[in-house]
């Protein structure tokens, strides 16, 4: 069955740091997410991508973070300054179309110490 | 301002002993509503979409229905491996953001 594929599954990083998360969307899929996870709180929508730009974004996606899709593949999401409470587990999800279960990927663990 | 409310935050069953899960949700326009599953430390796995009052769907020992104002997963005869957080998720007409509940952690034992 196609799988979402996310790397790295754990990243730890300095206050300050720039991280990027990877992730490899399944083939065919159009619409691109990521959502994130905080320990004990709900998932939260951040960002959604088609065709090559973002479509919506929460107010949780500030200036701090960016997407970005640079091959035919990989789908990234760059948080250029971590705070602390950037820690969460970050999902990212892809559709075929508008109207169908979205897939989401294993997850990365993002611990900002 | 959307919402979507899950009860009970946890259930403990007895193999074999049914019950239901409800997901109420207060949204703009409902476009669909998502039951998921998941385990600790892992994404999301997709189980049902429902689009319409009245819609049920099916899938081993899980039934998911849909009113105007919530739905049901219904588990039959649950097993341990059923033990999970199940999550309850809408989207309404003006995109495709999916708004998720807290979840409700079932626990079954044998």
């Amino acid at each position: 069955e196609p799988e979402v594929t996310q790397t790295p599954s754990h990243q730890v990083t300095q206050m300050g740091q720039e991280v990027i998360l990877r992730c490899v969307p399944i083939s065919n899929h159009l619409y691109f997410y990521w959502y994130r996870q905080i320990l004990g709180q709900k998932v939260e929508f951040l960002v959604s991508f088609y065709n090559n730009e973002i479509s919506e974004k929460s107010e949780i996606f500030d200036d701090q973070f960016s997407v970005e899709r640079p091959d035919g593949s990989n789908f990234t999401l760059k948080i250029r300054s971590t705070k602390l409470e950037d820690s969460a587990m970050y999902f990212c999800a892809s559709r075929t179309t508008v109207d169908y279960g979205y897939t989401f990927g294993s997850g990365t663990r993002l611990t900002v110490v | 301002e959307d919402q979507v409310t899950q009860s009970p935050e946890a259930l403990r069953l007895q193999e074999g002993e049914s019950s239901s899960l409800n997901c109420s949700y207060t949204v703009s326009g409902l476009r669909g509503l998502f039951w998921y599953r998941q385990d600790p430390g892992k994404g999301p796995e997709f189980l049902f979409t429902l689009y319409s009052a009245g819609e049920e769907k099916e899938k081993e020992r899980l039934k998911a229905t849909l009113t105007k104002k919530e739905s049901f997963l219904h588990i039959t005869a649950p097993k341990p491996e059923d033990s999970a957080t199940y999550l309850c998720a809408v989207t309404n007409q003006a995109g495709t953001a999916l708004i998720f509940g807290k979840g409700t952690t079932l626990s079954v034992s044998s």
